[in-house]
């Protein structure tokens, strides 16, 4: 079982919907989780960092339960700009190495 | 400010053949990490630097890479007569390494290896 698991898509969303992607974690004694975008043929670039109260970034929002160790991410008004590969990351504890998910393809349709 | 800045962007490699990948940090960031990331996957841990002390290197695939950071600034990934499955994109990162603290890596372009 991989270490961090998610639906790698595609996700094909019409412009303005809202779209959730959900990343589970096997290891519960992970510390920090992160959601970074990658577009095509780019470097990975920090989208968010995820805290257990949940937080918020404009269209943006990432939740994380500690219990189930799952996570996600919920992108409301989606734009064409969002189009990219999500990434769902994490970071163990008294580790600096992050562990990544597969990523989940996601493509705005106009 | 400068990022992460990696050479050469893209490589040919004839199987076999040795090649090296440099990384330049964001000055200043005491850590660094090499991933390989294959197609349709996400990056995958090869080793981790702090200064010139390489502190992990569990997941070097075998003992025909190496990896070094001689002064605790650029680094050199070396990749020794390279097989197909060597074929991937190598993107570095550093962070600032605070202890304790949440450490955020950026990363660079990333170096495209492509062994024929």
């Amino acid at each position: 079982r991989k270490e961090v698991e998610q639906d790698p898509g595609p996700f094909n969303v019409p412009e303005g919907a809202t779209v959730a992607f959900n990343c589970t974690y096997s290891n519960s004694a992970s510390q920090s989780f992160f959601w970074y975008r990658q577009d095509c043929r780019k470097e990975p670039k920090l989208l968010m960092s995820v805290y257990s109260s949940g937080n918020e970034d404009g269209r943006f929002t990432a939740q994380l339960n500690r219990a189930s160790q799952y996570i996600s991410l919920l992108i409301r008004d989606s734009k064409l700009s969002d189009s990219a590969t999500y990434l769902c990351v994490v970071n163990d504890v008294g580790n600096e190495k992050l562990t990544f998910g597969t990523g989940t393809r996601l493509t705005i349709i106009p | 400010g400068a990022g992460v800045s990696q050479s050469p962007r893209y490589k040919v490699a004839k199987r076999g053949q040795d090649v090296a990948l440099r990384c330049d940090p964001i000055s200043g960031h005491v850590s660094l990490f090499w991933y390989q990331q294959a197609l349709g996957q996400g990056p995958e841990f090869l080793t981790y630097f702090q200064n010139e002390a390489q502190l992990d290197k569990s997941g070097l695939p075998s003992d025909r890479f190496f990896a070094e950071r001689p002064e605790g600034s650029v680094s050199t990934l070396k990749i020794q007569r390279t097989q197909q499955e060597d074929s991937a994109v190598y993107l570095c990162a550093s962070s600032l390494g605070l202890a304790g603290g949440l450490n955020i890596q950026y990363f660079g372009a990333g170096t495209r290896l492509s062994v024929l």
